[in-house]
């Protein structure tokens, strides 16, 4: 089954600091995408960052960024200089292209509180 | 930006009545989702829908749920007799026919069944 685990159920940062999420999946699959969904208070899901498996170079997003490991199945999520808008429950997701459904399994969430 | 939107924000029905839930997805996607989350708990996958057909259904969507694209704008998700344990957020999702372009979701239905 696939699954995708995030073992920090809570994490906090102050303001301006860095943090890192962690998130680890399970396929046997080499071709796959893992995302990252940010959940603010109003419950809305945002896409933070997205990776192709296939491309070794972890991806950026202005603060965001990746460290994907493919042999390790491991794609934590870094967020630099910490802002009181980072508060929100952090999602890890990832899909395998099959041609039609590509539904998106996944984590159980990381809540993250940026203290000021 | 384009968006997915969803009606209503919240609804409040009575065990065993029926509800709509509806999603207008952003206009050139091709592959649309219905997912659910239960209060405090991860995103479940319901349904995913393509060319005008059910491609991939969860264990979860069983007989009391269906799908819809009626008029090619649309896209609703219909509980035939509610249940209290369908309380939940329920989220419409779509995309292009691109996975890297990711998924874009609507702002979800809180639906909770007295």
């Amino acid at each position: 089954a696939q699954t995708v685990t995030q073992s920090q159920p809570e994490m906090s940062v102050q303001e301006a600091e860095t943090v890192t999420l962690s998130c680890t999946y399970d396929t046997s699959e080499s071709d796959y995408y893992l995302f990252w969904y940010k959940q603010p208070p109003s419950r809305q899901m945002i896409l933070v960052i997205r990776q192709e498996a296939y491309k070794q170079q972890n991806a950026t997003e202005n603060r965001f960024s990746v460290n994907f490991q493919k042999a390790a199945k491991s794609f934590s999520l870094k967020i630099s200089d910490s802002q009181l808008g980072d508060a929100a429950m952090y999602f890890c997701a990832y899909t395998l292209p099959q041609g039609g459904s590509e539904k998106l399994v996944f984590g159980k969430g990381t809540k993250l509180t940026v203290n000021p | 930006e384009p968006e997915v939107t969803q009606t209503p924000s919240h609804q409040v029905t009575q065990m065993g009545q029926e509800v709509i839930l509806r999603c207008v997805p952003i206009s050139n996607h091709l592959y649309f989702y219905w997912y659910r989350q239960i209060l405090g708990q991860k995103v479940e996958f319901l349904v995913s829908f393509y060319n005008n057909e059910i491609s991939e259904k969860s264990e979860i969507f069983d007989d009391q749920f269906s799908v819809e694209r009626p008029d090619g704008s649309n896209f609703t998700l219909k509980i035939r007799s509610t249940k209290l344990e369908d309380s939940a957020m329920y989220f419409c999702a779509s995309r292009t026919g691109y996975t890297n372009d990711g998924y874009t979701f609507g702002s979800g239905t809180r639906l909770t069944v007295v």
